[in-house]
Parts: C-alpha cells; sequence; structure tokens
C-alpha cells in the first residue's frame, strides 16, 4: 500500500531550536508539495519541487525556512531559528505527474514551538 | 496571485439535512479537485473535474465543475455522521500546470 511517510508525526521545540521535517514521497510520484495548515490559514503552499528542482517556494518565509530534496526518495522542510508562530501541522503530498493530479498526502507533523 | 475561496467557512447540520459547499478561483483552472479532511487526519482526494460544466456523482456526494472553469461546488444529499470533516477544493492554475492551491475549506459538523 503505498503512501507518502513523514517524519517526526509530532515535535515539541523551544523557541530558536533548529527542526527538520522529513518526508518521502511515493516512489515513482515526480512531483512534491509541502504544505502548513493553520486554524486560521488553511491550508498554505509552502513550496513545491518537480522532478527534485524547486518550482516555487514564494510561500515560504526565505529568512528562516528552506526546502530542499536530496533525492527522489526525501524531501526535507528546516526551520532555523523556529518561532512559536511556526506552530503548525505541516503536510507533505506527493503527485506523480502525466499520470493525474491527484495529490496524496503524509500523515503531516504537528509542530509546536514553546 | 491564484486565490481559491470556498464558502461557508463552516456548517452545522443535523443529519439527514442536505450540505453544499462552494469554490471560486480568481483564475481559471485547468481542473478542480476535492478533498476530504477528518478531524485530525490528512487530506484525502475524492474526485476530479476537468471538463468545463462537469457533473460527477458519489454516491450521495454531487460534484460540479463551472461553465467558466472558475467555480465548482460539493452537494451531499442526506447528511450522515461520517460526513464529518472539512472539504477543501483545490485547483492547479492553467497557466502553471502543477502549482496546487486549496482553498481555505468548508467545516461541516452533522448532529445526529
Amino acid at each position: 500500500d503505498a503512501r507518502v511517510t513523514q517524519t517526526p508525526r509530532d515535535k515539541v521545540t523551544e523557541m530558536g531550536q533548529e527542526v527538520t521535517m522529513r518526508c518521502q514521497p511515493i516512489l515513482g510520484h515526480n512531483t512534491v508539495f509541502w504544505y502548513r495548515q493553520t486554524m486560521m490559514q488553511g491550508l498554505e503552499l509552502l513550496a513545491y519541487f518537480r522532478n527534485r528542482a524547486p518550482l516555487d517556494d514564494s510561500g515560504m518565509p526565505k529568512d528562516r525556512f528552506s526546502a530542499e530534496m536530496p533525492d527522489a526518495t526525501l524531501a526535507t522542510l528546516k526551520i532555523q531559528p523556529s518561532e512559536p508562530r511556526d506552530s503548525a501541522v505541516y503536510f507533505c503530498a506527493s503527485v506523480r505527474q502525466g499520470v493525474g493530479t491527484e495529490a496524496f498526502f503524509g500523515q503531516g507533523t504537528r509542530l509546536t514551538v514553546v | 496571485g491564484q486565490q481559491v475561496m470556498q464558502i461557508p467557512q463552516y456548517q452545522h447540520v443535523q443529519e439527514g439535512e442536505d450540505f453544499t459547499t462552494y469554490c471560486n478561483s480568481s483564475t481559471t483552472l485547468s481542473n478542480i479537485q476535492w478533498y476530504k479532511q477528518r478531524p485530525g487526519g490528512h487530506p484525502v482526494f475524492l474526485i476530479q473535474l476537468v471538463k468545463s460544466g462537469e457533473v460527477k456523482k458519489q454516491k450521495r456526494l454531487t460534484f460540479q465543475f463551472g461553465e467558466a472553469k472558475k467555480n465548482s461546488s460539493l452537494h451531499i444529499t442526506a447528511t450522515q455522521t461520517t460526513d464529518v470533516g472539512t472539504y477543501f477544493c483545490a485547483g492547479p492554475q492553467e497557466t502553471s500546470g502543477s502549482r496546487l492551491t486549496f482553498g481555505e475549506g468548508t467545516q461541516l459538523t452533522v448532529n445526529p
């Protein structure tokens, strides 16, 4: 049963600490999205990649956030330094472009910055 | 940039009542997708509409795509408690292809 895997599921950290979230897209999916979900903002697109190349990261605060795809099986989202306002659920989703555009979501990483 | 708006933001219904959520995009969409997110869960794909004016049904759910490909609706007939969750529409811009922008979602609660 193919699925998108995100780690960690939950993360509590202190303000100022670095946070790294990881995502393993479904094998063969060539497009990966990072979304942030809060009660106020819904599903906010932070960045996305096609064939590991970043296509759009305009939704991401550049001073503290960075997103990379070091290889086709791993996408990372890093926050350094973290702030309380970064507390949210971060979802990764992958799509197999060319076959369809249905996005498969991971379970999410619930981040709490205290 | 592209904006996708949904109304209403919240809807409370009695079990058995109908429910409709509406989605409007500021730009033409190549397709519209609908997702459901259960409380504490992650968004799960329901359906995709591609053609102008398209209507699709899944049991008690009816999905429509507007003629101008800028709006869509999801209608649930005779809601059940299992319908509880947040319903999102999402669409890639026709000009950008793959950038998938979500609406704010409509949170549905169903009172038994």
